[in-house]
């Protein structure tokens, strides 16, 4: 069965950098995207960019533009989410989630990472 | 980008009843529509896609309709696992984004 399994919780102080990773199982890693959405508390979910699997390609929302790193490693079907300069509102779980290429929709979820970002 | 509105925030229902919540797109996402329904400490759980379709697994009580940039998760009969929030994604343009969600809780 399709499993993603996430890295654990995290603190980290303000101005630092966070590296999130996700392992999947249970499907060809190269088939499908990987995308990083994250979900600050009591707010809905918010897509902050994607990786192929394949290529190594990337797509990031704007706003984490220069922020975040998403790379892969395909000899264990692992990807990785780098964000830099943490700030105070970067608090928040970090979710891996599968998608089609073609259909940006997630069928497949990790349990979420809890980044705290506090002095 | 597209900015997703849900409606309303909250939705207080009793068990058996119906559920009808709805999400709009600040313009056309043709049906690239996507629902989700999430529990506390819990990922999303993927429902329905093409606005339309229930995923696999999905119970038949939950439906989905619209169009454009009016769209419409119905849960026809709700059951106690139903009480949860769930959000809608538009797909169609990137950057994709998420609505507020709605919570339905018991009456």
């Amino acid at each position: 069965q399709v499993q993603l399994v996430q890295s654990g919780t995290e603190v980290k102080k303000p101005g630092a950098s966070v590296r999130v990773s996700c392992k999947t199982s249970g499907y060809t890693f190269a088939a499908y995207s990987l995308n990083w959405v994250r979900q600050a508390p009591g707010q809905g979910p918010e897509w902050m960019g994607r990786i192929n699997p394949n290529s190594g390609g990337t797509n990031y929302a704007q706003k984490f533009q220069g922020r975040v790193t998403m790379t892969r490693d395909t000899s264990i079907n692992t990807a990785y989410m780098e964000l830099k300069r943490l700030r105070s509102d970067d608090t928040a779980v970090y979710y891996c989630a599968r998608s089609d290429y073609d259909f940006s929709f997630f069928d497949y979820w990790g349990p979420g990472t809890l980044v705290t970002v506090s002095s | 980008e597209i900015v997703m509105t849900q409606s309303p925030a909250t939705l207080s229902v009793s068990p058996g009843e119906r559920a009808t919540l709805s999400c709009r797109a600040s313009q056309s996402v043709s049906d690239n529509l996507v629902w989700y329904q999430q529990k506390p400490g819990q990922a999303p759980r993927f429902l329905i896609y093409g606005a339309s379709t229930r995923a696999t697994g999905i119970p038949a009580r939950f439906s989905g309709s619209g169009s454009g940039t009016e769209f419409t998760l119905t849960i026809s009969s709700l059951q106690s696992e139903d009480f949860a929030f769930y959000y809608c994604q538009q797909y169609n343009k990137w950057p994709l984004t998420f609505g507020g969600g709605t919570k339905v809780e018991i009456k």
